[in-house]
């Protein structure tokens, strides 16, 4: 049981390329979600998925794509990568009844040259 | 939407000292409120959390109080340990249902506390 599983661990990109963080879960869980953290600000909601085909916009989700193909993948596609996207993205999961804590994922260290 | 402020930012203290966050937030639909502890490089893992029918919660060492008409919940962690030295993020959410019955919260999250703890 390997619970969230994120990879890469760490990117680095240059300005304009695209790539996709790609997020893992085993748990059976129906909430999905990614956060980016960045200094001071805490953790702020990009997108996120109740289910397999439903995603929707969190606070920030400008310039970032995702879809939910299947209950155990979540992945998260940079369009064109920015330097205001350097940050570390974390996923997180939970059952899909409330008052269930999220699980997070190890996170992805993004840097954008 | 929810906006949650998280105090202090940092907050150094002594081994066997008490510790104390504080956060507020605006939506007075709110009605969970988790905290999370993050060790450096590490993923924010929950340590407690507090529904809105309830005003306070314990669990060993660490205590969340709520006052749901000022809107504001704590986080009180008694007899410190090296080992509590971390960023502490407290979150709300209130619950919300899609049309296939499948419930779930939105976390908004404070912007989390150095906490230091002095052997």
């Amino acid at each position: 049981n390997a619970g969230v599983t994120q990879t890469p661990k760490f990117q680095v990109l240059k300005t304009g390329q695209s790539m996709t963080l790609q997020c893992a879960q085993d748990m059976n869980h129906e909430y999905m979600s990614w956060y980016r953290q960045d200094p001071g600000m805490g953790l702020r909601l990009i997108h996120y998925s109740v289910g397999a085909g439903i995603t929707d916009q969190g606070e920030v989700p400008n310039g970032y794509n995702v879809s939910r193909s299947t209950t155990e993948d979540f992945p998260l596609r940079l369009l064109s990568a920015a330097p205001s996207q350097t940050s570390v993205y974390f996923c997180a999961t939970a059952p899909g009844t409330y008052y269930q804590p999220q699980h997070f994922g190890d996170g992805t260290r993004l840097s954008i040259l | 939407g929810e906006n949650v402020e998280q105090h202090p930012s940092t907050l150094s203290v002594q081994e066997g000292d008490s510790a104390v966050i504080k956060c507020t937030y605006s939506d007075s639909a709110s009605n969970y409120f988790p905290w999370y502890k993050q060790e450096l490089g590490k993923r924010p893992q929950l340590i407690i959390d507090i529904r809105s029918n309830v005003g306070e919660k314990k669990d060993q060492r660490i205590a969340v109080t709520l006052n749901k008409t000022a809107k504001h919940f704590s986080l009180h962690i008694t007899e410190t340990q090296p080992e509590d030295s971390a960023v502490y993020f407290c979150a709300a959410s209130r619950g919300e249902m899609n049309a296939g019955g499948t419930s779930y919260g939105k976390l908004t999250f404070g912007q989390g506390t150095i906490l230091t703890v002095h052997p």
